[in-house]
């Protein structure tokens, strides 16, 4: 079936290094794509989200960039810090189909100092 | 300004039983949508609430129910709970096409 995936489980970094966490998605049909963040024993927090009449989208700190041809999205973080380190989900959603969300399996980032 | 609240937020039920977890979504929001997170697993959708009606669902079974209140709140209930069942559910409020807040969820284990 059509789902939203990651390319990478897990990904290490050292403190100020660039991040960058990628995802792909199967549905051409999805219009909107959302990255979320977990920490340990909390909910998905939002990050940043983007709609498929665009290729960028920059927030404080991360960048979300859409590559339809080839299906592709990755969050960048920039200057990653300690309390980065969390589990990462893209997830997708065709507003013709209403606005539940479909999310990948995750990738955890571990920030070192 | 209070987020999305879940309630309990630890529960442990046995095979077969029922149970029933609450969710008040954030401060203004209108609608309600309930997930299913299994360990080291992306949350997978259950359904959605909207005018006290579902408004869309996923693939769940019937054993898998919901309801919405006037205030917006809302319930999920599961009957006949199965070991599988045992997971980490969330609610996530919204309003419109705005994106969606989960609260911290509530963590189910059937034994």
């Amino acid at each position: 079936g059509e789902s939203v995936g990651l390319h990478l489980p897990t990904l290490s970094v050292q403190e100020g290094d660039n991040s960058i966490i990628n995802c792909a998605y199967s549905n051409s049909a999805s219009d909107y794509f959302i990255w979320y963040k977990q920490e340990s024993g909390k909910g998905p927090q939002f990050i940043i989200d983007i709609r498929s009449n665009m290729d960028k989208r920059q927030g404080q700190r991360v960048t979300v960039l859409l590559n339809k041809t080839v299906k592709h999205l990755s969050l960048q973080i920039a200057a990653t810090q300690p309390g980065d380190s969390a589990v990462y989900f893209c997830a997708e959603n065709k507003f013709q189909a209403g606005t539940a969300l479909i999310f990948g399996k995750g990738t955890t980032l571990s920030v070192s100092s | 300004d209070a987020g999305v609240t879940q309630s309990p937020t630890h529960l442990i039920k046995t095979r077969g039983q029922q149970v029933t977890l609450r969710c008040s979504p954030k401060s203004g929001h209108d609608t309600v949508s309930w997930y299913q997170q299994a360990l080291g697993q992306g949350p997978q959708f259950i359904f959605q609430y909207y005018e006290e009606e579902e408004r869309q669902r996923g693939n769940f079974p019937d054993r898998f129910s919901g309801h919405q209140y006037p205030n917006y709140s809302s319930e999920l209930n599961v009957n006949a709970l199965l070991l599988g069942d045992s997971a980490l559910y969330l609610c996530a409020s919204s309003l419109g096409v705005s994106p969606l807040h989960f609260g911290n969820g509530t963590r189910l284990t059937v034994t």
